[in-house]
């Protein structure tokens, strides 16, 4: 069935730095990816996506590409704020299915 | 808009209680799905619902069930809970066409006692 794996957590990184959390999926046909992001005692926010191979989803400096060929949608930032710390979620949703699949969650933390 | 809102956000129960939660979606959207999470679990899907109708439905048992009124709001229902329901339910809806992103509520946290 399809799933999705995302690099294990927590990270812990210093402000400015630079940040990749690595996602990749197990879908058929052509799924839609997408990072979510959950904030202390919030629901999930969209934070970016991307419904065919090659297309570059990007938000509040956050960017992912959907490489097709590897399967992978990973998660990047360039200089990442203490007010990015959060959980983040990848996630797919494959046509027919009407529901989204998520990783297990990469814990963020900024340190100032 | 007005985004996705949960009713109510906290709850707690005892074991072999019944309870229901409820889900309002965005202005114009007619599908609702429903998702549990937990930190041994993560996220699983429960249910989706479509213009009144259930069109999908995740692996749990049967204590768990749902509806979806005219308006589209939406409600789930746990029966006989159990110490494992302890969770938090995120309703998230969407237009309703197939691979559409999906706007999430604050979640409802449920504990049983």
């Amino acid at each position: 069935g399809d799933s999705v794996t995302q690099m294990e957590g927590p990270v812990t990184l210093s402000e400015e730095a630079f940040l990749t959390i690595n996602c990749t999926y197990t879908a058929t046909g052509y799924p839609s990816l997408f990072w979510y992001v959950q904030y202390p005692g919030e629901g999930l926010q969209l934070l970016l996506k991307a419904t065919k191979a090659d297309d570059k989803g990007s938000n509040k400096g956050f960017e992912a590409t959907y490489r097709k060929e590897t399967t992978s949608f990973h998660l990047e930032k360039g200089s990442v704020q203490v007010s990015d710390s959060a959980v983040y979620f990848c996630a797919l949703s494959r046509a027919g299915a009407q529901k989204l699949v998520f990783g297990q969650g990469t814990r963020l933390t900024i340190n100032p | 808009k007005a985004g996705v809102t949960q009713t109510p956000r906290y709850l707690i129960k005892t074991r072999g209680q019944q309870v229901t939660l409820s889900c309002s979606p965005i202005s114009g959207h007619r599908s609702v799905s429903w998702y549990q999470q937990t930190p041994g679990q993560g996220l699983q899907f429960l249910f989706e619902y479509f213009s009144e109708t259930q069109r999908n439905k995740g692996n749990f048992p049967g204590r768990f069930s749902g509806r979806q009124f005219s308006n589209s709001r939406s409600e789930m229902n746990v029966s006989t809970l159990e110490l494992g329901d302890s969770a938090l339910y995120l309703c998230a809806s969407k237009i309703g066409q197939d691979q559409e992103t999906q706007y999430f509520g604050p979640g409802t946290r449920l504990l049983v006692l």
